[in-house]
This record gives C-alpha cells, structure tokens and sequence, in this order.
C-alpha cells in the first residue's frame, strides 16, 4: 500500500475558495513535500516541510504536519483556475527517496 | 540555470527493442532520482545515484532495467526488451546533497510508449 494517501480523490471548487487536500502516511519520516503536476507535465514542487515543523506558508499555500497522527493537509487559499492539476504529497524516510501517493485532482472552476 | 533536462520527451519502441533515457541535473546537483509514473498513478520509486555510484536501487526491476551516471554526461536509464507493461512516463529528479538541501527538482519526464 501507499506511504501516501491523499484525500480527498477529487475536489471540484469555484475561483476564490479555499481548497484543503489531505495526506496520511504510515512510517516515520526526515520530510514531507507537496508537488504540483499539470496534466502531461512534469512535477512542480510547492513547499517541503520537515518532521520538526508543524506549518509552513509559502505565498497562498499553507501546509500543516502532524508527526503524532501522520498526517499533513495542504491548504490553497483563493484559488484560482490556474490553480487546476494534480497535487501529491511525498514523504522522505530513506536517502531522500520520495514515496508518493496517488494524488488529488483538483479542479477549479472560473 | 537550466532546469533538469530530460531527453527524449517521448520516444516510442517496439515490444524487444531498447529504450534509453537521459537525464541532466541542474548544474551543481550530483545526487539523480528516477522514478516511474503509470497512468493515473503517483510516482514510484526506482533507483538513486551519485555520480558513477548506485546508491539504492530497491525499485528498480531486477531484470532488462538498469542505470548509471557516470562522471562525465547525464544520468542514463535503460530499459532492455521492452514490453507493453514498460509504458509510462519515466522522471528524473535532482537535488545539490548539501545540508538542509532535501528539494528534489524535476525534470519534464519522457513518455515511453511500447506498441
């Protein structure tokens, strides 16, 4: 099974919501990134947070971990329709070997 | 600075030929990731090398695939015999190996189609 789950699956949303994706992982990680893929594309990193961490903002996104529960959430604020694409999380454990999930797609509609 | 450059984008083979695929880091990185992309799927994992070293390849098949970076050139994955199931986008993935440095940048991936 995944290290990473993300939840939800899907997540459809109008310009200018607030859109929070979830990942649960199972061991113990160095760090947890989240990473931006457009459709055929290749991957766009977003932010990293590391195990010591609990939030991070960088511009409209917010990342919060939870080491207790195993699990982040990613929150993008004010989408917008380029905000469109898949979102995966990838946790580090090993040599900085990254596990990915099966990713959200998120869609925003104008 | 150039980003990490993949080359071919897409390369198409007959079920028994050989695919290879080139990845070059950005400049002052010497730590290579390669990882595999199935439709619909996340990424996974498939081998991790420093420069002329094989550092863990526990994703990597055992058999027709193997990888290198030698000291001079890019990163090389090469798949023998290809079949069907080997289709998908293959990614490679760079980071510097300095401290507090654990960002891995991706490159735009080749897309292996087996016919």
């Amino acid at each position: 099974s995944q290290q990473g789950e993300e939840d939800p699956q899907a997540l459809s949303i109008q310009e200018g919501e607030n859109a929070t994706m979830n990942c649960s992982y199972k061991t113990s990680i160095n760090n947890l990134q989240w990473y931006r893929q457009n459709s055929g594309r290749g991957l766009v990193h977003l932010i990293l947070i590391r195990s010591n961490e609990r939030e991070k903002h960088s511009g409209r996104l917010r990342v919060t971990l939870d080491t207790s529960k195993k699990s982040s959430s990613l929150l993008i604020t004010a989408s917008r329709a380029a905000d469109t694409a898949s979102y995966f999380c990838a946790t580090d454990t090993t040599n900085s070997k990254l596990t990915f999930g099966k990713g959200i797609t998120l869609s925003v509609r104008p | 600075n150039a980003g990490v450059m993949q080359n071919p984008r897409h390369l198409v083979r007959r079920r028994g030929q050989e695919a290879r695929l080139r990845c070059s880091p950005m400049k002052g990185h010497s730590h290579v990731y390669w990882y595999r992309q199935l439709p619909e799927e996340g990424l996974k994992f498939m081998v991790y090398l420093q420069k002329e070293n094989i550092i863990d390849e526990s994703g990597m098949p055992k058999e027709r695939f193997s990888a290198e970076f030698p000291k001079e050139g890019p990163s090389i994955l090469r798949i023998q015999q290809v079949v069907r199931g080997d289709s998908a986008a293959y990614f490679c993935a760079t980071r510097s190996g300095r401290e507090h440095q654990e960002t891995q940048y991706f490159g735009p991936g080749t897309r292996l189609l087996v016919l």
